[in-house]
């Protein structure tokens, strides 16, 4: 199993507060991703990255960044908290790509799960 | 606008039976299917995959079936063991998309 950990795995915070999740992996993957999984909808991609320095936006990227300054680190930042954005984020991992060619197989972190009063 | 689609949000079937969850797609550009299962408080984990160019993947306990035409996959899980009580995700992706577009998940309980 790939090792890929998340902190903190429980926050709570007030509206219009910075907050960064943090996501480290020692496998040496290439690619990394953070989901948001809230009811009713699955996993939702926010924000992914295919190299150190090198991030592009998922399909609910507003209201969110990221960076990623070495491979094995890559940061969530949500640069003012709003009640929309509570919910439990998902930190994952993989060697290749998730589209086709690629294996796509992720592993992921056990989630952060984030409340926003 | 769900491309990908669980629509039994849960299913309880007897331990040893077979379960049967299923999963419905719309985007026809997707050319691979994986499920996962995720266990609460527990990143989900991999499962099991397909490609569009298969109907058919087996992995022991495990199969999948997509039917490309109906824009339909399922996974069976022959016999049902209480560890396989988790919720299932279907994913999907398309050529040289990294995205995986997710499912909302069906909540397997085995029954003893």
């Amino acid at each position: 199993d790939a090792g890929i950990t998340q902190s903190p795995r429980h926050k709570v915070t007030e509206t219009g507060t910075p907050v960064t999740l943090r996501c480290h992996q020692t496998e040496n993957h290439r690619y990394m991703y953070w989901y948001r999984q809230d009811p009713g909808h699955g996993l939702r991609l926010i924000h992914y990255s295919y190299g150190v320095k090198d991030t592009d936006k998922g399909e609910v990227s507003d209201g969110y960044s990221v960076s990623r300054s070495k491979t094995e680190d890559f940061l969530l930042t949500l640069e003012s908290a709003t009640s929309s954005q509570t919910s439990v984020y998902f930190c994952a991992s993989s060697g290749h790509g998730t589209g086709s060619g690629g294996t796509g197989e992720l592993f992921f972190g056990e989630g952060s799960r984030l409340t926003v009063l | 606008d769900q491309q990908v689609k669980q629509n039994s949000p849960s299913l309880s079937v007897q331990e040893g039976r077979i379960s049967i969850l299923n999963c419905d797609y719309t985007n026809s550009m997707f050319d691979y299917f994986l499920w996962y299962k995720k266990y609460p408080a527990e990143g989900p984990t991999f499962l099991i995959s397909i490609s569009s160019i298969k109907d058919k993947n087996e992995d022991g306990r495990f199969t999948v079936f997509l039917n490309k035409s109906a824009k339909h996959l399922s996974l069976h899980i022959v016999p049902s063991q209480p560890g396989d009580s988790a919720v299932y995700f279907c994913a999907a992706s398309a050529r040289s998309n990294y995205q995986l577009i997710w499912g909302a998940g069906t909540k397997l309980i085995i029954k003893p």
